[in-house]
Parts: C-alpha cells; sequence; structure tokens
C-alpha cells in the first residue's frame, strides 16, 4: 500500500533533549511538508522540502531542523530550543510543483506523532 | 499575507438534520480550495479540491462549493459516523493555509 508512516506515534523528551521524529513516503512525491498542530490553532508550517537537497522555513521554523537527502524522507528534528514542543506532528506529501497537473498541490498526510515533554 | 477562517468553530445536529459549514479564504491567486476531514488523533484525510468559482464536488454525503470568497461544506443527511473535524485550506503557490477547523458532531 502507498503511503506516509511517521514514526513514533509516541514521543517523550527530557529536557535539553532532542529529538527526531521520522517521515517516509512511498508515493514517488516531491513535496513534503512538516506541521505542527496545537488545540484551536489548525496547522501551522514548520519546514518543507519541494525536491531532495533542498528545504525552506515555514512559519514556525525556530527550533526545529531537517533534512532531504532521499526523495523518501525528511525526518523533522525537535531541538533542545524549541521551549514548548508539546503539540501532535503531522508529515505531508504532494506530488510537486513541477508536475504538470492541478493536482500537484494535494497534500497527503501521515497518522501523526503526538510529542509531549517529560 | 494568506487567510482562512472557518465557521463556526463547533456544530451539533441531529441525525439527518443537514448544514452547512464555511471557510473564508483571502489569498493572492487562489491555485486551489481544499477539504479535509480529521478524526481525533489521526491525520487529516483529503476529501475534495475545487480550482475555480462555481465548481463542486460531491462525495457520499458531502458536497463542496467554490465562490471568489469562500467556500461551503454543505453535508446532507448526516449520521454519526460524519462526526469530525473539517479543516480547510487554501493555496496561493506550493504551500497550504490552513483554517481552524469546524468540529462537527451528529447525534444518533
Amino acid at each position: 500500500d502507498g503511503g506516509i508512516t511517521q514514526s513514533p506515534k509516541y514521543l517523550f523528551r527530557k529536557e535539553g533533549q532532542n529529538v527526531t521524529l521520522s517521515c517516509e513516503q512511498n508515493l514517488n512525491h516531491d513535496a513534503m511538508y512538516w506541521y505542527r498542530q496545537d488545540p484551536g490553532q489548525g496547522l501551522r508550517l514548520i519546514y518543507y522540502s519541494q525536491i531532495v537537497n533542498d528545504f525552506q522555513k515555514g512559519d514556525i521554523a525556530e527550533g526545529y531542523s531537517v533534512s532531504r537527502e532521499k526523495k523518501e524522507s525528511f525526518p523533522l528534528t525537535v531541538t533542545s530550543a524549541q521551549k514548548n514542543p508539546t503539540a501532535f506532528y503531522l508529515c505531508a506529501s504532494s506530488i510537486g510543483r513541477l508536475a504538470g497537473t492541478l493536482a500537484k498541490n494535494i497534500q497527503y498526510f501521515g497518522a501523526g506523532t503526538r510529542l509531549s515533554v517529560l | 499575507e494568506d487567510q482562512v477562517t472557518q465557521s463556526p468553530e463547533a456544530l451539533r445536529l441531529q441525525e439527518g438534520e443537514s448544514s452547512s459549514l464555511n471557510c473564508s479564504y483571502t489569498v493572492s491567486g487562489l491555485r486551489g480550495l481544499f477539504w479535509y476531514r480529521q478524526d481525533p488523533g489521526k491525520g487529516p484525510e483529503f476529501l475534495f479540491t475545487l480550482y475555480s468559482a462555481g465548481e463542486e464536488k460531491e462525495k457520499e454525503r458531502l458536497k463542496a462549493t467554490l465562490t471568489k470568497k469562500e467556500s461551503f461544506l454543505h453535508i446532507t443527511a448526516p449520521k454519526p459516523e460524519d462526526s469530525a473535524t473539517y479543516l480547510c485550506a487554501a493555496s496561493s503557490g506550493s504551500r497550504l493555509t490552513f483554517g481552524e477547523g469546524t468540529q462537527l458532531t451528529v447525534n444518533p
């Protein structure tokens, strides 16, 4: 089955610790995205990548880092600089801007990772 | 700056009671208006995308419509399994701007 896999489902972070959330897709999509969801605030974009080895900051990138070394993978690291990391993190992918189809911007989501602070 | 506003924040319906959810958007050059369904603790599930004013799409009890300033998600004769949060998003490029969602509860 094609889809987006996020792991782990639940994650706990200790004070001063960096943690990495995994996102893998087998949809052959070029573009991948990370969002943060807090209660009552909708989805906010952290980082996105349109192609391998390239990524851009979203609206709330401070305290987070990403890499895009493979087309299939877009891991997100929540660093110790992120002082309020407790949230539901969602990864998404889309065909990508270079595709010749109106459907290129449709984003498909993984099941999410819930991060809490110990 | 792109903006998306959804109303109401929450909606309670009786089974069979039809209603509509609203999504107002302000984007510079709309390249798509998207509706998603999100169940508690899960990722959003894609429902519809609309690209131009006047466009309509249907799926079971749901119908999405689009004007130049807003989109509506009409729910006809809803069932309890339609209970979820419905998210609207607008695109002016490769990014989506999401609204805060409407939490729909359908009571049997």
